[in-house]
């Protein structure tokens, strides 16, 4: 166990719709990444947030946003759902430069 | 162009068969290169970091290695259990994000 726990395990949904993905980060942790893992691509790192603030952006779509709570936990937003977007969602917390620590994810599925 | 290619995808071994799995990357300004294990539906499991060529880490029947252009995960006597996918992923230049390579499936046999 990471100690990063994250919600729902399971999410099935229709395209064009809008799902909420939350993490919430090992204790202590200041940094939250948000990954995106599908057959075809691997892991991509979508997004990193450190205290709060929006640090670095990576492959992520615009329909895609994300925000980090005071409390540090952390959310997903993905609206307009597409077939394409159906894939596991992680997400990893860090202390700074340290390692990142991986979650069990959300298996996200777009029908 | 920043790259990370792990080889080989797949790799079959009889269990006690002792093997390694590559990664190697072209990337500018690397800060620290790391090895996860992922088993199918769940989160990657972190196992080592290397930050500069010729460290060696050791954990079990694992040994992580790295050189200037490489990595090397070298599993001594795998059982079944080690079965799983190998992930790398490094950490360069000024970005804090992981760029992960696409994994080698590991499969040992009893």
């Amino acid at each position: 166990d990471s100690g990063v726990t994250q919600t729902p395990k399971h999410l099935i949904t229709a395209t064009g719709q809008r799902v909420t993905l939350r993490c919430s980060p090992r204790s202590g942790d200041l940094s939250v990444y948000w990954y995106q893992q599908s057959l075809d691509q691997g892991l991509q790192f979508l997004i990193h947030y450190y205290n709060g603030e929006e640090r670095a952006k990576g492959n992520i779509l615009e329909r895609f946003s994300a925000q980090q709570f005071p409390d540090l936990h952390s959310e997903l937003n993905l609206s307009s759902l597409e077939l394409g977007d159906s894939a596991l969602y992680f997400c990893a917390s860090s202390v700074e430069l340290d390692t990142q620590y991986f979650g069990p994810g959300t298996r996200l599925t777009v029908l | 162009e920043d790259q990370v290619t792990q080889s080989p995808e797949a790799l079959r071994l009889q269990e006690g068969e002792s093997s390694s799995l590559n990664c190697s990357y072209t990337v500018s300004g690397l800060r620290g290169l790391f090895w996860y294990r992922q088993d199918p539906g769940k989160g990657p499991e972190f196992l080592f970091t290397l930050y500069s060529a010729g460290e060696e880490k050791e954990k079990e029947r694992l040994k992580a290695t790295l050189t200037k252009k490489e990595s090397f995960l070298h599993i001594t006597a795998p059982k079944p259990e080690d079965s799983a996918t190998y992930l790398c992923a490094v950490r360069m230049g000024g970005a804090n994000n992981l760029f992960f390579g696409t994994g080698t499936r590991l499969t040992v046999i009893p």
